[in-house]
């Protein structure tokens, strides 16, 4: 299967700081890419996505930058807020069969008051 | 009202009994899924359906039955439940380009 992983499981900051969270892939046959957010008792929900002819993605206070030569993805949350505690995984599509996701294990992000 | 409806929200079962877990969809999506969450594992792929008429196995399908009843309906099933299929299950939909992909809210399975 697709090895899409995370260099951290967990990752706490400070309220108004910047996260950053980290993702591994290593198909370079995969040419999509997403992050998701998952809530306690609830479902991921879509973050924001890219394509592998883009480096970089702005959504509001969340930024993806893909670096294909070394297969690492990152998601950048501007001015963290408590409501941003929660699990985040990556997710990244490959160009062969059905075209499914394959999920990492996730992050998650505590934000300290 | 959402867009993805799983039910039950949680279910305890017994080793060897036959459970059904559903979901509906009111996306439109041709694209259903059936994922699996254990802890430190992610989402793994049990079974998708790209449409009424194809139903096809993910990476974990073994265990585990699907029916895709129509466009909006999807669901899974444990012929013969075992304590390791214990998690937490989502469905999901997407359109079929097959990218973003919306979820429901989960339902808990227990099997003791």
């Amino acid at each position: 299967g697709e090895s899409v992983g995370l260099h951290l499981p967990t990752l706490s900051v400070q309220e108004g700081d910047n996260s950053i969270i980290n993702c591994a892939y290593s198909n370079s046959a995969s040419d999509y890419f997403i992050w998701y957010k998952q809530e306690s008792g609830k479902g991921p929900q879509f973050i924001i996505d890219i394509r592998s002819n883009m480096d970089k993605r702005q959504g509001q206070r969340v930024t993806v930058l893909l670096n294909k030569t070394v297969k690492h993805l990152s998601l950048q949350i501007a001015a963290t807020q408590p409501g941003d505690s929660a699990v985040y995984f990556c997710a990244e599509r490959t160009q062969t069969g059905a075209n499914n996701l394959f999920f990492g294990t996730g992050t998650r992000l505590t934000v300290i008051p | 009202d959402a867009d993805v409806t799983q039910t039950p929200r949680n279910r305890i079962t017994k080793t060897g009994k036959r459970i059904m877990l559903e979901c509906s969809q009111t996306k439109g999506h041709d694209r259903m899924y059936w994922y699996r969450q254990d802890p430190g594992l992610g989402l793994r792929l049990i079974y998708y359906s790209f449409d009424v008429k194809d139903i096809n196995k993910g990476e974990i399908s073994d265990g585990y039955s699907v029916s895709r009843q129509a466009q909006a309906k999807f669901s899974l099933s444990l012929e013969s439940a075992i304590p390791n299929q214990t998690a937490l299950y989502f469905c999901a939909t997407s359109d079929s380009r097959a990218e973003k992909l919306f979820f429901g809210s989960g339902t808990q399975l227990s099997v003791l």
